[in-house]
This record gives structure tokens, C-alpha cells and sequence, in this order.
């Protein structure tokens, strides 16, 4: 199983909402990461976990909060978005620092 | 200031043909490399890898070169395919076993039947 999977696919809500994204991943990968993508630019890292614990923080707001229950699932809790934070949020994961594995991502619309 | 560089924001190919997409990079701490193709929708899926001990790395129609003299890789895809359409980014990490990946901007190739 090489797959990384995410949930929802797509996410509407407002700016007062609290709400979560999901990641899973059954590789046996160290390594977790937050990405985010706006329209016809790159990926950018938000946050990386390896062995479970937070390791980098791109100096993302507070208003993003990951969190690692276990190996295996990654969370990105959500609360008083703007608009601009409207993105593709992508979950990778990996085994050595290099390469890593994406899930298909979920759009997020911020109204 | 950005890091990894893809000067080319698309390139059209003929089926068949070879397509060559380039990315050059600024920081001399990178020492391993690797290309990523993201369909519309989907999230980018790993392609192939180099290593900056290495100056060439193949992997069946795909094939990664690096110059490391000109801070500078390729990625030829011999031969093209249309399903070979996607956008393709370049992404780069430093020594000391970083977890972080530097990405170009991406490069959209369509290939032509």
C-alpha cells in the first residue's frame, strides 16, 4: 500500500467555523508533513512530524493547528480562517528525509 | 529569493519526441534532488531522484541529469507520451538529512498526439 490518503476532498466554511483535515498513511513512514498550495504555485511546507513529534514549524498562524495522534494519521485542525487562506492542503509522508509521498489533497474554500 | 528554479512555465512536445525540462537551484547545500508530476486535482507523485554524488540517475523513459558545476538538473522523458501531460516540479533538500523540500514554481508539459 503506497497510498496517502486524505479527507475531505473538498471544504467549504466560514470564517467562524472550526473544522479538520484528515491524513492517513499505512507505509510505516517516520516522517508527516502539511502542505500548502495556492493555484499555479509550488507546494510550501507548513509542518513536518517525525516519529509523531512536531519538528518543523514554517512559521505557520495559530490559526493552523496540526496534530499527530499516532504513526499513522495526521491532523490539521482549523479555526478562524481568512480568505486567503482558501488552498489546495496537501498531506505527504516519507520513510528517508527526501522522498516523499502525497495524497491527493483537500480544496479548501474559505467564505 | 527563490532557490530552486524553472525558468520554463510550459513546453509543448510532439508523441514520441524527447521532452527536456531544466531547474537550476542557488543554494550549494542541496544534495539531493527530485522531479514531481501533478495532474490537475491530484496531489504531485514522486517521479525519480538524484543524489549530488551521482550525475545521472535513469529510471525506463525517465531519465535525471545534474550538473552540479552549473547548479543545474534536467529531466528527459524519452519517448513522450500524452499521458505524460502534467505539470512537473523540481524540488531540492540540503545536507544533514533535512525533511525539507525546496520547490520550483513547475513547469506544464503538454505532449501532442
Amino acid at each position: 500500500d503506497t497510498e496517502v490518503t486524505q479527507t475531505p476532498k473538498h471544504l467549504v466554511m466560514g470564517m467562524t467555523n472550526k473544522k479538520s483535515l484528515k491524513c492517513e498513511q499505512h507505509m510505516g513512514h517516520r516522517a508527516m508533513y502539511w502542505y500548502k498550495q495556492k493555484a499555479k504555485k509550488p507546494p510550501e511546507l507548513m509542518f513536518v512530524y517525525s516519529y509523531e513529534k512536531l519538528s518543523i514549524n514554517e512559521s505557520v498562524p495559530s490559526r493552523f493547528s496540526p496534530e499527530c495522534p499516532n504513526s499513522s494519521l495526521l491532523n490539521l485542525h482549523l479555526h478562524a480562517l481568512q480568505p486567503e487562506d482558501s488552498a489546495l492542503y496537501l498531506c505527504a509522508s516519507s520513510q528517508t528525509p527526501h522522498e516523499q509521498y502525497f495524497g491527493p489533497g483537500t480544496r479548501l474554500t474559505v467564505t | 529569493d527563490q532557490q530552486v528554479k524553472q525558468n520554463s512555465p510550459s513546453l509543448s512536445v510532439q508523441e514520441g519526441r524527447i521532452s527536456i525540462l531544466n531547474c537550476d537551484y542557488t543554494n550549494s547545500m542541496f544534495d539531493y534532488f527530485l522531479w514531481y508530476k501533478k495532474y490537475p486535482a491530484e496531489g504531485p507523485t514522486f517521479l525519480i531522484s538524484i543524489s549530488s554524488i551521482k550525475d545521472k540517475n535513469e529510471d525506463g523513459r525517465f531519465t535525471v541529469f545534474l550538473n552540479k558545476s552549473a547548479k543545474h538538473l534536467s529531466l528527459h522523458i524519452v519517448p513522450s507520451q500524452p499521458g505524460d501531460s502534467a505539470v512537473y516540479f523540481c524540488a531540492a533538500s540540503a545536507q544533514g538529512g533535512s525533511e525539507k523540500l525546496v520547490f520550483g514554481k513547475g513547469t506544464k508539459l503538454t505532449v501532442n498526439p
